[in-house]
């Protein structure tokens, strides 16, 4: 069976502060994809990133960073510098064989960045 | 490039009416998912199309809901009867493949009264 859990339901920070949103997952997979997803007050899912599992390299895109340490089944991600536009609920995700491919999503963090 | 499409984006029904939603895929992509996202909660798969045939409708209760995707393009999705629980958001989703990236549209939010 495929889990995640996102343990944080809601962030707050003013504008410019750091913000780490954790995620970690179960899985009794060897190879498995990680995602996370953004979903603005529009609704709409936005698709942030893709990491394999046998990726552990961190990633940086602008402002958004990616920590994935499989030791910890983690994939954790910051915002610097958050700016209210940040403001969202985003969702970490796995997809593995187990699970025959489908998205499992957790439940979501909400992140409101105050001016 | 157009987005997943789906229409309406708010439907306001009473228990034990039909409610049908309709999805317009990405241009060229052959996988078509449905998902229903209650509040506070990720989203979680009703049913996935290949082109035009269901390969995964596990999730789907058959008793009430129904879906199809007769031109392996635009999809349709129906409850009949809806009831109170059936609340919720319904998001559409493509991907070129089974193993790519999925696009999700802004979702349809039912309210059953």
């Amino acid at each position: 069976a495929q889990k995640v859990t996102q343990a944080q339901t809601e962030i707050s920070v003013v504008e410019k502060e750091d913000v780490t949103l954790d995620c970690v997952y179960e899985t009794r997979d060897t190879t498995y994809y990680l995602f996370w997803y953004k979903q603005p007050p529009s609704g709409e899912l936005v698709f942030l990133i893709r990491r394999n599992s046998f990726d552990e390299q961190n990633e940086i895109s602008g402002r958004y960073s990616w920590n994935f340490q499989k030791s910890t089944s983690s994939f954790n991600f910051t915002i610097t510098a958050s700016q209210v536009v940040d403001s969202a609920v985003y969702f970490c995700a796995l997809k593995g064989l187990s699970n025959d491919y489908k998205l499992s999503f957790g439940a979501g963090t909400t992140v409101t960045v105050r001016a | 490039e157009a987005g997943v499409v789906q229409s309406p984006r708010y439907k306001i029904i009473e228990k034990k009416q039909p409610v049908a939603f309709w999805c317009n895929p990405i241009s060229g992509h052959n996988t078509l998912y449905w998902y229903l996202q209650n509040l506070g909660q990720g989203p979680e798969l009703l049913i996935r199309y290949e082109n035009e045939e269901a390969v995964d409708d596990s999730q789907l209760p058959k008793d009430r809901f129904s879906a199809e995707r007769l031109k392996g393009v635009d999809s349709t999705l129906k409850i009949q009867p809806a009831e109170l629980g059936d609340s919720a958001v319904y998001l559409c989703a493509s991907s070129f493949n089974e193993g790519g990236e999925q696009y999700f549209g802004p979702g349809t939010r039912l309210t059953v009264t």
